[in-house]
């Protein structure tokens, strides 16, 4: 069965800083990759998506991942962020079976400080 | 587009008492699905749902049901609640099935049971 490992269960930042949040999943055939973020009291966002093709994935918000295959990774990156990027985020995975759902990391809490 | 909506947004129960929540997906989706967002467990996949029927269910009792209306609208149905069922429920959709298609969430029920 897919997993996924975020590395980082926390990660405090100054503003204008690069962050490099990291995921790890168990390695399949073939694989979707998605990142979600979550702000406080709401639901899950979708940032980017990775289904095929380009390893590099621009998202919203200035984010971007790179899928890497060999060390089953899908790093999520920001050059420089935001107090507004203080939320939590979440690796997830679908196996491109039948089953639908997706597997999700344990998340990360970004935390951006002034 | 209005987005995925779930209602209520909190919901107070007693153990051993029944509670429904709903879902309406994006205009036009097909695909729901139900998240339960416990602390400390992260999120946990509960049920899909695609065009009426039932596809697959996560690793949840029984007493943990649901269905899909002709319209696409979803509710979940926990019974005999127990306190550890307290946790963010929440519901997203795809527009068709398919694991490499987004899931777009709404903002959850907050369910506790006291």
């Amino acid at each position: 069965a897919q997993s996924v490992t975020q590395l980082d269960s926390q990660v405090p930042v100054f503003e204008e800083a690069p962050v490099e949040l990291r995921c790890n999943y168990s390695s399949s055939v073939s694989v979707y990759l998605f990142w979600y973020v979550q702000y406080p009291n709401q639901g899950l966002q979708l940032l980017l998506k990775y289904l095929s093709g380009s390893t590099l994935v621009k998202g919203i918000n200035g984010f971007e991942a790179e899928f890497n295959k060999s060390q089953t990774s899908f790093h999520l990156r920001k050059p420089s962020v935001h107090i507004s990027d203080t939320a939590e985020y979440f690796c997830a995975v679908s196996d491109g079976g039948s089953q639908g759902n997706l597997i999700f990391g344990k998340g990360t809490k970004l935390s951006v400080k002034p | 587009e209005a987005g995925v909506t779930q209602s209520p947004t909190h919901l107070i129960k007693t153990r051993g008492q029944q509670a429904t929540l709903r879902c309406s997906p994006i205009s036009g989706h097909t695909s729901v699905y139900w998240y339960q967002q416990a602390l400390g467990l992260g999120l946990q996949f509960l049920l899909w749902y695609d065009e009426g029927e039932e596809r697959n269910r996560g690793n949840f009792p029984p007493r943990f049901s649901g269905r899909q209306f002709p319209n696409y609208s979803s509710e979940l149905n926990v019974n005999a609640l127990e306190l550890e069922d307290s946790a963010l429920y929440l519901c997203a959709s795809s527009l068709v099935a398919g694991a490499y298609q987004p899931q777009h969430f709404g903002d959850g029920t907050r369910l506790s049971i006291l």
